[in-house]
């Protein structure tokens, strides 16, 4: 059965750098058959798409955080990591890792991990 | 690029149906179909509800459904219950092979 666990600090300083690592148990990330994504959702706001790792190892990223944002892989220890820089009190927000299961369609995510809140602050 | 237009609210009484609209553009909901939606309760990650505009994966009710017109794609409730209040989301597959949601709706059964 397929579970992503997102982990890392809860709370980060402003201009520092907020780093998440997606474990992943039931799949390997480097199937051919699925990308892997994070997304985003602000307290009490809706959800915003982060960025897709393909397969290939080709990355996309929303326009808007596309010059604060790297996602990687760790073949080795089956997890994927999401790294945003210079955050702001506005980067505040439940981090969600998801997979994507279609090669074809990228955008759709049809396992999503239990979400991680990390807060910029001070 | 732009958030989907969703309206904010929509209610029904159980056992009717409702719809949630999801506006795009040519770019997005009209290029492709590869629209999906998304079903939140409060404090829980998002389930796919519908994908490809139209397919439910395994497991979700046939009183979901999915349909496209143009640069609107549509999110149809049949025989509403209360386990299906929750907020709702589009997202589209972009010309610019990015992802784009919609700011979401509250489905409310009254």
């Amino acid at each position: 059965q397929l579970q992503l666990q997102e982990s890392g600090p809860g709370l980060v300083k402003p201009s520092e750098t907020l780093s998440l690592t997606c474990s992943v148990s039931g799949a390997s990330i480097t199937s051919s058959y699925y990308h892997w994504g994070w997304i985003r959702q602000p307290p009490g706001k809706g959800l915003e798409w982060i960025g897709t790792m393909y397969y290939s190892g080709s990355t996309y990223y929303n326009p808007s955080l596309k010059s604060r944002v790297t996602i990687s892989v760790d073949t080795s220890k089956n997890h994927f990591s999401l790294r945003l820089f210079s955050v702001t009190a506005a980067d505040t927000a439940v981090f969600y890792c998801a997979r994507v299961p279609s090669t074809y369609d990228p955008n759709w995510f049809d396992s999503w991990g239990q979400g991680t809140l990390v807060t910029v602050s001070s | 690029q732009s958030a989907l237009t969703q309206p904010a609210s929509v209610s029904g009484s159980p056992g009717q149906s409702i719809t949630i609209s999801c506006s795009g553009t040519s770019s997005d909901v009209g290029a492709y179909n590869y629209v999906s939606w998304y079903q939140q309760h409060p404090g829980k990650a998002p389930k796919v509800m519908i994908y490809d505009v139209t397919y439910r994966p395994s497991g979700v009710s046939n009183r979901f459904s999915g349909s496209k017109s143009g640069n609107t794609a549509s999110l149809a409730i049949s025989g509403l219950q209360a386990e299906d209040e929750a907020d709702y989301y589009c997202s589209s597959y972009t010309s610019s092979r990015t992802v784009v949601f919609g700011g979401g709706t509250k489905l409310t059964v009254l």
